[in-house]
């Protein structure tokens, strides 16, 4: 049973344009969301995260939107880089929970 | 840094083999954390540990094992390896919310 979706494969965007990758989830107790990064024969790294006390966390180039009530949450990147070029991995747990709940992954791809 | 360290990088076995998958961290975190990711799929959990001494499985537990003997090591134990074993292993150590991962161990069971 999936709790964390990422219900877009892949995703396309022209160097300099806004990236929106999309992430719902089905746990009403997690509380806590982070986004890792993740490059081709690399482990995944820690990108941004936001805790559910916040509707919005910004840092550089990456914004999260937390939005409770409908269980979802979206990270925007802006400008694009061909750098940004990799897989996104959204992830959840609980304040008292023991492990991080991943989605299947979306896989971005910024074109020059 | 080391952060998280695996090995190793790769590893081809034949049925029925057995091995060990090598972590360690020195951030001296509590938590640490064995996943496996399978082409177009996320991370799904085998097994993990809250402190020296303390396992417990996670979603995907059958075929492997561990043990956490010291707060630094995390060895991950595939017995009688299977083709469906064949993945990408992650191990991941976390203290408060962030969790930090190696570069992986690419598993192929043949």
């Amino acid at each position: 049973d999936q709790q964390v979706k990422q219900n877009s494969p892949s995703l396309s965007v022209q160097e300099g344009r806004i990236s929106i990758l999309n992430c719902d989830y089905t746990n009403s107790m997690f509380d806590y969301f982070l986004w890792y990064k993740k490059y081709p024969a690399e482990g995944p790294t820690f990108l941004i995260s936001i805790s559910s006390i916040k509707d919005k966390n910004e840092d550089g180039r990456f914004t999260v939107f937390l939005n409770k009530s409908a269980k979802h949450l979206s990270l925007h990147i802006v400008p694009s880089q061909p750098g940004d070029s990799a897989v996104y991995f959204c992830a959840a747990s609980t304040n008292s929970g023991y492990a991080l709940n991943f989605g299947k992954g979306t896989s971005l791809l910024v074109t020059p | 840094n080391a952060g998280v360290t695996q090995t190793p990088k790769f590893r081809i076995l034949k049925i029925g083999q057995s091995m060990t998958l090598q972590c360690a961290q020195d951030m001296n975190h509590n938590y640490m954390y064995w996943y496996r990711q399978d082409p177009g799929m996320g991370l799904k959990l085998i097994y993990y540990s809250v402190g020296a001494g303390i396992t417990d499985k996670g979603e995907v537990p059958n075929g492997y094992n561990v043990s956490r003997s010291t707060t630094e090591d995390f060895p991950l134990r595939l017995e009688l390896a299977a083709p469906s074993q064949t993945s990408v292993y992650f191990c991941a150590s976390r203290k408060n919310t962030e969790a930090f991962f190696g570069q992986g161990t690419r598993l192929t069971v043949v």
